[in-house]
């Protein structure tokens, strides 16, 4: 059974450009929820995909947008990247509602610089 | 807003010692979990505690919750080395989103 998977591995952006992360939840799973984790710090929530719509959003900028695909995978897009962004990025994976524990992916590295 | 407070955020022990993280939260919650994670790596679920006095334990750890005090505790008994990583708990919202802690660097030294 495969778990949360996600690409690529690790990536290092400029400046001012665009970046795509990418999440297949685990088997059976149709939630999608994305995090992002600087270092030494807790994750913070992004924003929350089910049914292929954005459900809930935490606290972070219209330059961060997601989807979801109709095989539950999704995708984290940031733009006008910021040396801020620099970070772990995390995808969870869970049923709807998610009632029971969330299964994290091995996670993004992005480096801005 | 929901706030989830760790502490102690650092923890240095020595192996086979005991020792507690605590976890306080602001807001009513009807569960809650902890995490671990090695440097560099993905968060690792290690309990999910469901209701008012639930007790979980796996080996060295031990994690029970308190939802009328919306404090959470993970006990550690007689550590060893392999123990050492960050420790966080996590409390979810109403969509289920979770709020993290800042997390325990827990270090098991000889």
């Amino acid at each position: 059974d495969a778990g949360v998977t996600q690409s690529p591995t690790h990536l290092i952006k400029t400046r001012g450009q665009q970046v795509t992360l990418r999440c297949s939840p685990k088997s059976g799973h149709d939630t999608v929820s994305w995090y992002q984790q600087a270092l030494g710090q807790g994750p913070q929530f992004i924003f929350q995909y089910y049914e292929e719509e954005e459900r809930q959003r935490g606290n972070f900028p219209d330059r961060f947008s997601g989807h979801q695909f109709p095989n539950y995978s999704s995708e984290l897009n940031v733009n006008a990247l910021l040396l801020g962004d620099s970070a772990l990025y995390l995808c969870a994976s869970s049923l709807h509602p998610p009632r029971g524990r969330q299964y994290f992916g091995p996670g993004t590295r992005l480096t801005v610089t | 807003e929901l706030k989830v407070e760790q502490n102690p955020l650092f923890l240095s022990m020595q192996e086979g010692k005991n020792y507690t993280i605590y976890c306080n939260y602001s807001t009513t919650s009807d569960r809650l979990y902890w995490y671990r994670q090695d440097p560099g790596k993905s968060l690792e679920s290690l309990f999910v505690l469901l209701s008012n006095g639930a007790v979980k334990q796996e080996g060295r750890l031990m994690a029970s919750l308190d939802t009328k005090a919306r404090l959470s505790t993970l006990h550690i008994t007689a550590a060893v080395h392999d123990l050492s990583a960050t420790y966080f708990c996590a409390v979810p919202g109403s969509a289920r989103q979770l709020t993290f802690g800042s997390g325990t660097q827990l270090t098991v030294l000889p």
